[in-house]
C-alpha cells in the first residue's frame, strides 16, 4: 500500500522544547517537501529536498531544520527558535522535474500545538 | 519574492450553479497545479498545466493557463455538494527554485 505517512496526527509540546515530526514515503519519489498551514490560509513551503543529503530552504525556513539521510524519510524539527510553531504541518513528495508526473502527494498532516 | 493570489477568498453557491476561481502570479510560472483540500483533510492533486494557453477538462471541471503563464482559472459547471472544499493553485517559478501556493478559494455548496 503506497503512500506518505506522518506521525503523530496530533502533537502537544511545551514552549521552548524542540519537536521532530516524521514523514515517510514508499512511493520511490526523489523529492520531498514540508509545508505549514495556518487556519484559513494556504500552504507555505518550509524546506524541500530533491536528493538524499541535500535540501533547500523555502519561504519560511527560520526556526526549522530538516535532514534527508534516506530517500524514504524527511523529518522536520521545529526548534524553540520558531516564534509561532502552532500550526498544521504537511509533508509531500513528488518525482523530480516539471514534466507531467511531478504532482505532489500529501501525507495526512500533523497538527502541532505548543502550550 | 514571488506571490500567488487567488480570488475570491470564499464562494457560496447553490447546488447546480457554476463556480470559478482565479489565480494570479506576480511572476511567470513554468507550470500551474491545482489542488483540492476537503475540510480537515490534506490537499489532493487535481491537474497540472504546462503550456501557455492550455485548457484541460475533467468532467465538470475546466482548467485554463493564461497566455502569459501568469494566471490560471478553475471553472466548475453545475456544482455538487461533493465539490465542497478549498481549491488551491500552485506553481514553480521559471527557474524551478520556488514553489508557491495561492491562499485558496473556499467553496461552499448549499443543497
Amino acid at each position: 500500500d503506497g503512500g506518505i505517512t506522518q506521525s503523530p496526527k496530533y502533537l502537544f509540546r511545551k514552549e521552548g522544547q524542540n519537536v521532530t515530526l516524521s514523514c515517510e514515503q514508499n512511493l520511490n519519489h526523489d523529492a520531498m517537501y514540508w509545508y505549514r498551514q495556518d487556519p484559513g490560509q494556504g500552504l507555505r513551503l518550509i524546506y524541500y529536498s530533491q536528493i538524499v543529503n541535500d535540501f533547500q530552504k523555502g519561504d519560511i525556513a527560520e526556526g526549522y531544520s530538516v535532514s534527508r539521510e534516506k530517500k524514504e524519510s524527511f523529518p522536520l524539527t521545529v526548534t524553540s527558535a520558531q516564534k509561532n510553531p502552532t500550526a498544521f504541518y504537511l509533508c509531500a513528495s513528488s518525482s523530480i522535474g516539471t514534466g507531467p508526473y511531478n504532482e505532489q502527494f500529501f501525507g495526512p498532516g500533523t497538527r502541532l500545538t505548543v502550550l | 519574492g514571488q506571490q500567488v493570489m487567488q480570488i475570491p477568498q470564499y464562494q457560496h453557491v447553490q447546488e447546480g450553479e457554476d463556480f470559478t476561481t482565479y489565480c494570479n502570479s506576480s511572476t511567470t510560472l513554468s507550470n500551474i497545479q491545482w489542488y483540492k483540500q476537503r475540510p480537515g483533510g490534506h490537499p489532493v492533486f487535481l491537474i497540472q498545466l504546462v503550456k501557455s494557453g492550455e485548457v484541460k477538462k475533467q468532467k465538470r471541471l475546466t482548467f485554463q493557463f493564461g497566455e502569459a503563464k501568469k494566471n490560471s482559472s478553475l471553472h466548475i459547471t453545475a456544482t455538487q455538494t461533493t465539490d465542497v472544499g478549498t481549491y488551491f493553485c500552485a506553481g514553480w517559478d521559471n527557474y524551478g527554485q520556488n514553489f508557491v501556493f495561492g491562499p485558496g478559494t473556499r467553496l461552499s455548496v448549499l443543497p
